[in-house]
């Protein structure tokens, strides 16, 4: 049974705190990526990563900042938390090699900013 | 514009209707089409996938491509309140990073 895993569920930081987000698969996918999901908005790439040490900003990565020193994980940085950075906060993973391959989630963190 | 435009609902109806969700998009290279399904406070899960143009049934579901229109979607038969959920469609072209192009996501609520 294929499992993305994120770290925490549910998440309350202050403004200005430095918040790390962590991602784990157990697929050897090559593929990972952190959406943001905000009402209306639907999925938004903040960055994904191809390979170890690779990665690529999305469409929204100002404030974000990601590392994979590892395959199987990828974590999401946000540098000075604000509260426009409230919202839930996906991880998926993703085999390489096509344009068919499927995506699997994690089941989110609903990141609250105070 | 957004490449895909998805109508985000709230989409409500009564159980055992018939419902049609839809998205458009506007890159003609997209090929692959995918329709994945969110319930409240999870994930979302793949529940169908087509190939080009055409149509795709798996139970009570049907997943249509238009490519001459670009318009995809997707019907669901016989609806059930568990069927209650967020609907997001993406699709992805051949080349460059094969990246996956979301819908905003429609919600839909079955009324028991």
């Amino acid at each position: 049974d294929v499992k993305v895993t994120q770290s925490s569920r549910y998440l309350v930081k202050r403004t200005g705190e430095k918040v790390f987000l962590e991602c784990v698969q157990d697929m050897d996918h090559e593929n990972m990526f952190w959406y943001r999901q905000d009402p209306g908005l639907g999925l938004r790439l903040i960055y994904f990563s191809y390979d170890v040490k690779m990665k690529e900003k999305g469409d929204i990565p100002e404030g974000y900042s990601v590392s994979r020193e590892k395959k199987e994980r990828f974590s999401l940085i946000l540098e000075s938390a604000s509260t426009n950075q409230t919202s839930m906060y996906l991880c998926a993973s993703r085999p390489g090699g096509g344009v068919n391959t499927e995506a699997f989630f994690g089941q989110g963190t609903r990141l609250t900013v105070v | 514009q957004k490449e895909v435009e998805q109508d985000p609902g709230p989409l409500s109806v009564p159980e055992g209707a018939i419902v049609s969700l839809n998205c458009t998009y506007s890159n003609s290279a997209f090929q692959y089409f995918m329709w994945y399904r969110q319930y409240s406070r999870k994930g979302p899960e793949l529940l169908m996938y087509t190939y080009s143009s055409g149509n795709k049934e798996d139970g009570r579901f049907t997943a249509q491509v238009d490519k001459s229109s670009k318009y995809i979607s997707l019907f669901i038969r016989d609806s059930q309140p568990s069927d209650s959920a967020t609907y997001l469609c993406a699709m992805s072209a051949m080349g460059g990073n094969y990246q996956l192009i979301w819908g905003a996501g429609t919600k839909l609520i079955i009324k028991p």
